[in-house]
């Protein structure tokens, strides 16, 4: 089955800093890709998602990511973070049937 | 714009005890599911059905039922609840099946049993 791997469960950044979130999946066919984000005590929300159209693929909020085939990776990246990015992320990875599969997530906390 | 509901959103059981967890969706999405959330271990698909009177196992069935008798209500039973079932339940929806549809989620629901 398919699965993902989210490499640090803690990442934290200074406002304005570069936020680097990065996710590897495995998947035996062409997967697609996706990265949710989570406010404290809500619901998951999409941020962006891969379905093979192009391999840099830009969502809300400033974020975006680089699907690389060779290196089995979908970081998620944002030049400049913002206070209000301090949420939980997670990548996720299905293969077209209906079993999307979750990484662990990783929680992004925001300095002043 | 309700999307999806959930309810009850805290709710603390004895062990051995019987709940529903409901979900409603006014988006006419054929295909929802229910996952359950635990620290550390993302999200985990219990249940999920591509359309009235139409239900398939997850990744982590067992101690759940799941019925489907409309588009818009998709419970979750929990039998003989266990501490192991102690969790964030999120119900969501999607308008095709998960390999190329967004998820649209509930705001979940916490159950402790003790």
């Amino acid at each position: 089955a398919q699965s993902v791997t989210q490499l640090g469960s803690h990442v934290s950044v200074s406002e304005g800093a570069l936020v680097l979130l990065r996710c590897n999946y495995s998947s035996s066919v062409p997967p697609y890709l996706f990265w949710y984000v989570q406010y404290p005590n809500q619901g998951l929300q999409l941020l962006l998602k891969y379905t093979s159209a192009a391999t840099l693929v830009k969502g809300i909020n400033g974020f975006e990511a680089e699907f690389k085939k060779s290196e089995t990776s979908f970081h998620l990246t944002k030049p400049s973070a913002h206070m209000s990015d301090a949420a939980e992320y997670f990548c996720a990875v299905s293969d077209n049937n209906n079993d999307m599969r979750f990484g662990a997530g990783t929680r992004l906390t925001v300095k002043p | 714009n309700a999307g999806v509901t959930q309810t009850p959103k805290f709710r603390i059981l004895k062990i051995g005890q019987s709940m529903t967890l409901q979900c409603t969706q006014d988006m006419n999405h054929n295909y929802m599911y229910w996952y359950r959330q635990d620290p550390g271990m993302g999200l985990k698909l219990i249940y999920y059905s591509v359309g009235a009177g139409i239900t398939d196992k997850g990744e982590v069935p067992n101690g759940y039922n799941v019925s489907r008798s409309t588009t818009e209500d998709f419970p979750l039973r929990l039998e003989l609840a266990a501490p192991s079932q102690t969790s964030v339940y999120f119900c969501a929806s999607s308008t095709t099946g998960t390999g190329r549809g967004e998820l649209f989620f509930g705001e979940g629901s916490r159950l402790t049993v003790l």
